[in-house]
């Protein structure tokens, strides 16, 4: 139990357009949902908390213009990263728990190049 | 003071070693901990969660000392297959929920 599905796995885009990212808890309701981003040989960072119906809440230096977070659905949040830059390529994963006792399970991740 | 600090890396051990991995927080009222793998270009997977008594999962033995705010993983028989980042990750609580992670350690087990 407890999986967490993050698509696309990897994804190349051009300066200036945007992104989506999905993240789906398959088989339990997550009502907060985190997103990480992960620079190479670097630990994950929390960007933002992403909760059910209401606004993300995001980490200090992370622009909620850029990185917007919609969390619709007991089993959906999605991160779009809006006019996408070279220095925004990273390792951007998700993650859920259905309760604590269960650990934290994560997405797959996205990795993300912007060229 | 970093809120979660870890052993530096890598770690390069022999097929069948044992390797201690530490870590230590820095915030007192940390709940709930746990060891997670990540493999190269991978997400995070948990390994186990570590208990106040301690906790033996086959080869892997985790261990918690709260008064020092100390964790250790202890692999006994390093296998290749070990071979991966071990990340000592932290749960806050208070409403929070949120993990905080070490920056890892890298583990190379070699034939």
């Amino acid at each position: 139990g407890a999986v967490v599905s993050q698509h696309p796995s990897w994804v190349i885009c051009k300066s200036g357009t945007s992104v989506k990212i999905e993240c789906r808890s398959l088989d339990f309701q997550a009502t907060t949902m985190f997103w990480y981003r992960q620079f190479p040989k670097q630990s994950l960072m929390l960007m933002a908390t992403s909760n059910e119906g209401s606004k993300a809440t995001y980490e200090q230096g992370v622009e909620k213009d850029k990185f917007l977070i919609n969390h619709a659905s007991l089993t959906l949040s999605t991160l779009t990263v809006t006019s996408a830059h070279p220095e925004d390529s990273s390792f951007y994963i998700c993650s859920a728990s259905p309760g604590i006792s269960y650990g934290y399970t994560f997405g797959s991740g996205t990795r993300l190049t912007v060229v | 003071r970093k809120e979660v600090e870890q052993d530096p890396g890598p770690f390069n051990v022999p097929e069948g070693a044992t390797v201690a991995f530490n870590c230590t927080y820095s915030n007192s009222a940390s709940q709930s901990f746990f060891w997670y793998r990540q493999d190269c270009r991978k997400e995070p997977k948990l390994l186990m969660s570590v208990y106040s008594s301690g906790n033996e999962d086959g080869r892997f033995t985790a261990q918690l000392n709260r008064a020092s705010q100390y964790i250790s993983l202890l692999i006994r028989d390093s296998k290749l297959s070990d071979s991966a980042t071990y990340l000592c990750v932290v749960y806050s609580g208070a409403g929070s929920y949120q993990l905080t992670f070490g920056k890892g350690t890298k583990l190379s087990v070699i034939p």
